[in-house]
């Protein structure tokens, strides 16, 4: 089974509108943290937000928010006032305590921007 | 801007060749990691150093070497190639162990191989 679930392969939206990224994510570990990440058309990929399991309160950075709905098992990214430099590829990942404590990625949203 | 540095970010070479990619860091993370991406797949996961000794290899060829000569920085050693082996090489670094911590990525190096 996917640990890792991102549903949307692709989404538009335009810019200065809201946007929600879905994640999902499965796990019998009491203790994992979430991540978001940004990859743009170069490579380079992007630590955007991180939700810890225990944490009461949805993590937020600057037009990033993550809705953390842990009896769903859903992390959703949402990013408010689009921009034209958001548009790339999107992934949802987490990690969990036991084992080697490595990072699990979805496989990932592409998002555009239009003008 | 990323504080993992990778070089070289480009790298063309023969099935013959030996070269080598490298990174750095300067967070004092005590945990690096090298992944491969193909195009419009997520990362996967190849190697682990956790306080400069190999933790994990995720069954990777050996053709690909890697090497943790102190705490900032992290090679990988290429040699023999397939074309198939074209991707996006990522270095991250974390420190080790728990699901608290952030794993941070470099810019990549971008291997295609002729």
């Amino acid at each position: 089974a996917q640990k890792i679930t991102q549903t949307q392969p692709g989404m538009f939206v335009q810019e200065k509108e809201a946007v929600t990224l879905d994640c999902t994510y499965d796990t019998s570990d009491q203790s994992y943290g979430l991540f978001w990440y940004k990859q743009p058309s170069s490579g380079e990929m992007i630590f955007l937000i991180y939700q810890g399991s225990y944490d009461e309160q949805n993590a937020t950075e600057g037009r990033y928010s993550l809705n953390f709905q842990k009896a769903r098992k859903s992390a959703n990214l949402v990013i408010s006032a689009s921009q034209l430099g958001d548009s790339a590829m999107y992934f949802c990942a987490m990690r969990e305590n036991s084992g080697y404590s490595t990072l699990t990625f979805g496989k990932g949203t592409m998002l555009l921007v239009s003008p | 801007d990323t504080e993992v540095t990778q070089t070289p970010k480009h790298l063309v070479m023969g099935m013959t060749n030996k070269k080598s990619l490298k990174c750095e860091q300067h967070m004092g993370h005590r945990a690096m990691y090298w992944y491969k991406q193909k195009a419009k797949k997520p990362p996967e996961l190849m190697f682990v150093y956790s306080y400069e000794k190999l933790s994990i290899n995720e069954s990777v060829p050996s053709r690909f070497s890697p090497e943790c000569p102190n705490s900032s920085l992290l090679n990988l050693h290429l040699h023999a190639l397939q074309p198939e082996d074209s991707a996006l090489y990522l270095c991250a670094s974390s420190q080790p162990g728990s699901s608290g911590n952030t794993i941070y990525f470099g810019e990549g190096s971008w291997l295609t191989v002729v």
